[in-house]
């Protein structure tokens, strides 16, 4: 079955660090890829997606790209802020047949505390 | 712009007892999700919908029930609540046109079952 696995955390960096939070899968055909973002006390907000193989998603400073051959798409920014801390999920949609109902697979979230 | 709404925002439950949880969209969308977020386990899709008056099991059904009486609202049951069932829940929603299955979050709820 479909399935996203990410690095593990807690990461913890200071202001102005570049971030990377590393994200893989195993999907059958070819899934659609996200990244939400969970701020304390709040639901999932979608950061970022990439529909196809090398498409680059970006949003807020934050980008990731598509990579079939790695069947990866690791977050990164240049520069973290305070307010970018948040919980991170990755996660991949695929089709059922005959149906534009696509079910979303999410990672296990990775929490990011940045520090002044 | 209301987007998704979730009530109630907590809730505290003693094992055996029964609730509803009311998930409301206002973007007119076709499709709805109920999932739960536990720790280390990211989302995992409890029922889902596809339009009115349809529902159909997702990953961990088991304890649940939902229903879908009018396109907007999407209610998820727990008829003798258990433990294991302590958990944040998290509503969503989507277009049936979309194909990228963007899907659209409420704030949750946060249940605890003694």
């Amino acid at each position: 079955g479909d399935s996203v696995t990410q690095m593990e955390g807690p990461v913890t960096l200071s202001e102005e660090a570049f971030l990377t939070i590393n994200c893989t899968y195993t999907a059958t055909g070819y899934p659609s890829l996200f990244w939400y973002v969970q701020y304390p006390g709040e639901g999932l907000q979608l950061l970022l997606k990439a529909t196809k193989a090398d498409d680059k998603g970006s949003n807020k400073g934050f980008e990731a790209t598509y990579r079939k051959e790695t069947t990866s798409f690791h977050l990164e920014k240049g520069s973290v802020q305070v307010s970018d801390s948040a919980v991170y999920f990755c996660a991949l949609s695929t089709h059922a047949g005959g149906t534009s109902y696509g079910k979303l697979t999410f990672g296990q979230g990775t929490i990011l505390t940045v520090h002044p | 712009n209301a987007g998704v709404t979730q009530t109630p925002k907590f809730r505290v439950l003693k094992t055996g007892q029964s609730m509803t949880l009311l998930c409301a969209q206002d973007m007119n969308h076709e499709y709805m999700y109920w999932y739960r977020q536990d720790p280390g386990m990211g989302l995992r899709l409890i029922h889902y919908s596809v339009g009115e008056g349809t529902t159909a099991k997702g990953e961990v059904p088991d304890g649940y029930n939902v229903s879908r009486l009018k396109k907007q609202n999407f209610l998820l049951g727990l008829e003798s609540a258990a433990p294991s069932q302590t958990s944040v829940y998290f509503c969503a929603s989507s277009r049936a046109r979309d194909r990228k299955n963007i899907q659209y979050f409420g704030a949750g709820t946060r249940l605890s079952v003694l």
